[in-house]
């Protein structure tokens, strides 16, 4: 059974901080993503990655940077926070074997930019 | 610009009755299409598949139908239970996935 986790349901920051999201996924796929979802505009896609230290933008890249040192592991950074990133954030992992690419998603984060 | 639109955002039906869900496109480029479902609290899962050289695939209650020519794709449920109110995401696939807004479907008992 496929699981991908991340490191929090909720979470609360203030503007300027610096935000680290974490996800992780068992299946040893290869391909991970980052997804924002808000209200009317569905899940955008902010950065993925296709290798370990690998990294390309997606459609909504500004403000946020990622890091994949490990395989299983995909973090999404925010520099520094401001309240129009407040949104609920989806990790997803998938393989290139095979078409179709279905992913597989995280329960989401929540943050709220105060 | 959304290369994927789902204009409805959302859909009440009763149950036993048949859903549809519909999708549009932009691009013709893309290979797959994938419907997805998602219930509060938790991420998207993946319901029902299909390729581009297709159109149509079936798979127990859901049916998805593929008009290449319109791109446009339907997501049909027969029956509706309620078990099926959610939230359903339409994706297209070509290197990466883009998803629509969504549309919640109400399935009332």
């Amino acid at each position: 059974d496929v699981k991908v986790t991340q490191s929090s349901r909720y979470l609360v920051k203030r503007t300027g901080e610096k935000v680290f999201l974490e996800c992780v996924q068992d299946m040893d796929h290869e391909n991970m993503f980052w997804y924002r979802q808000d209200p009317g505009l569905g899940l955008r896609l902010i950065y993925f990655s296709y290798d370990v230290k690998m990294k390309e933008k997606g459609d909504i890249p500004e403000g946020y940077s990622v890091s994949r040192e490990k395989k299983e592991r995909f973090s999404l950074i925010l520099e520094s926070a401001s309240t129009n990133q407040t949104s609920m954030y989806l990790c997803a992992s998938g393989t290139t074997s095979g078409r179709p690419d279905t992913q597989y998603f995280g329960p989401g984060t929540r943050l709220t930019v105060l | 610009d959304q290369q994927v639109k789902q204009n409805s955002p959302s859909l009440s039906v009763q149950e036993g009755r048949i859903s549809i869900l519909n999708c549009d496109y932009t691009n013709s480029m893309f290979d797959y299409f994938l419907w997805y479902k998602k219930y509060p609290a938790e991420g998207p899962t993946f319901l029902i598949s299909i390729s581009s050289i297709k159109d149509k695939n079936e798979d127990g209650r859901f049916t998805v139908f593929l008009n290449k020519s319109a791109k446009h794709l339907s997501l049909h449920i027969v029956p509706s239970q309620p078990g099926d109110s959610a939230v359903y995401f339409c994706a297209a696939s070509l290197r990466d996935m883009r998803f629509g807004a969504g549309t919640r479907l109400t399935v009332k008992p």
